[in-house]
């Protein structure tokens, strides 16, 4: 499988508590996307990464929430502090330099209680 | 403000009937217009992508159209097939050189019945 993978593909957690979400984009992709697709919503950008450059986190929602890329390969998105409006699917794509075609993930269903 | 609508919200179509979906936009400058099909359960998969300069582009039964005049574009699918029902999302990207010019409509969920 070549695809992009994603890591829970569940996850319930309690209000108040850190979550990590994991992303293993496709090999040879540089760029790599992070999104939320709340239920009945459309996807809403998170944050890009692009090579070595430094992240465009335009996106982020609040300081709850980061994302790290290591080895311009696997990302983790961390919220700290769940809020149950931190509920949605997070969904992770990645792309050739220079390419438009974003491969996406399944996405990680995080419920918060 | 940037924005994509879609219309319709929801479709249900008996299977073999042809349908079509819309999406207006407001993104400017416009760079390209990307349809994307999501299972459920799954992530968005790419069905077709249009420049400025394109009216329309098929894959297979997908035949998509743009009017960049009117800032429209359609999603047509010719003998619908019970593995078509999913969400239809059309995505506008903007012409500037950063990663996140994407807007996002909130998608089409088609349903088709047998």
């Amino acid at each position: 499988g070549a695809g992009v993978s994603q890591s829970p593909s569940n996850k319930v957690t309690e209000k108040g508590k850190d979550v990590e979400l994991r992303c293993d984009p496709i090999s040879g992709h540089t760029a790599l996307y992070w999104y939320r697709q709340s239920l009945g919503q459309g996807l809403e950008f998170l944050i890009y990464f692009q090579g070595n450059s430094a992240p465009d986190k335009s996106g982020l929602p609040s300081d709850r929430f980061s994302a790290e890329r290591t080895g311009g390969s696997v990302s983790t998105l961390t919220i700290q502090r769940t809020q149950q409006e931190d509920s949605a699917v997070y969904l992770c794509a990645s792309s050739l330099p220079s390419r438009e075609t974003q491969y996406f993930g399944p996405g990680t269903r995080l419920l918060v209680l | 403000k940037n924005q994509v609508e879609q219309s319709p919200q929801s479709l249900i179509i008996l299977e073999g009937k042809n349908c079509t979906l819309q999406c207006n936009y407001t993104v400017s400058p416009f760079s390209n217009l990307r349809w994307y099909k999501q299972d459920t359960g799954r992530g968005p998969v790419s069905l077709t992508i249009m420049t400025f300069s394109e009216n329309t582009k098929s894959n297979g039964r997908y035949t998509a159209t743009l009017d960049a005049d009117t800032k429209q574009s359609s999603l047509h699918i010719t003998a619908s097939q019970l593995s078509d029902s999913a969400s239809y999302i059309c995505v506008v990207r903007g012409r500037k050189n950063a990663g996140n010019m994407l807007t996002f409509g909130g998608g089409t969920r088609l349903m088709v019945k047998p």
